[in-house]
């Protein structure tokens, strides 16, 4: 099956920019997506890239696609304390089930 | 996007007995989905919600063990049956975006399962 990975932990300081990556080994999905979620809460879509494409950016979230190396990454500019939760990317591979990576768990500290 | 409620929020369910989880969404959608996050753990797809026929499962989860109903284009149930410890988990229901030009899936805020 698919294996889509991420690292555990990233540990930031605040104002300075985050970057959560992920890998995964079947790359025949259509899109690729960026959830945040905050203890004790559901799922929350932040944004999602088409596989055609290499970056995307919206506001202070850049996501980067690399094909070839199955990679994509999700860059926070200016890291705020309200960032920090588990941020897991997600793939839907031709199909409507989304397959999650296995989370990062992003802390922020002043 | 749409906007879903799942209710309990959370519960806390004896060995044995059964739970049955709602989702209400705010408009119509084809296509609903439940998920589940043992903890510290990711997200699992358990079944596919279907309008009028039966729900499509998932390997490793089965209908006896999760039955699903799906009576209408806003609603759906998951119910928990059975439960053991193993089971404590949560529990989220997802729909795909109406008209959304990225298949994007929307969650609700999920059911936070304890079993005793």
């Amino acid at each position: 099956g698919e294996d889509v990975e991420q690292s555990l932990f990233l540990s930031v300081r605040e104002g300075d920019s985050s970057v959560i990556n992920c890998t995964y080994t079947d790359s025949s999905s259509t899109y690729l997506y960026w959830y945040k979620q905050e203890p004790g809460a559901g799922l929350q879509l932040l944004t999602y890239i088409f596989s055609n494409m290499d970056m995307k950016q919206d506001q202070r979230l850049t996501v980067l696609l690399n094909k070839k190396d199955k990679h994509l990454s999700l860059r926070i500019a200016d890291t705020q304390t309200g960032d920090s939760a588990i941020y897991f990317c997600a793939g839907n591979y031709n199909t409507d089930k989304l397959i999650f990576g296995t989370g990062t768990r992003l802390q922020v500290f002043p | 996007s749409a906007v879903i409620s799942q209710k309990p929020s959370r519960d806390i369910c004896q060995r044995g007995t059964s739970l049955t989880i709602q989702c209400q969404v705010d408009s119509q959608v084809t296509m609903m989905f439940w998920y589940r996050q043992q903890p510290g753990q990711s997200l699992t797809l358990i079944a596919t919600a279907n309008q009028g026929s039966e729900a499509t499962y998932e390997s490793g989860f089965v209908i006896d063990k999760f039955p699903i109903s799906r009576p209408n284009l806003t609603f759906s149930t998951l119910t928990v049956s059975n439960m053991s410890p193993e089971d404590s988990s949560i529990y989220l229901c997802s729909v795909e975006a109406p008209q959304g030009a990225g298949n994007e899936q929307f969650f609700g805020p999920g059911t936070r399962l304890t079993v005793l």
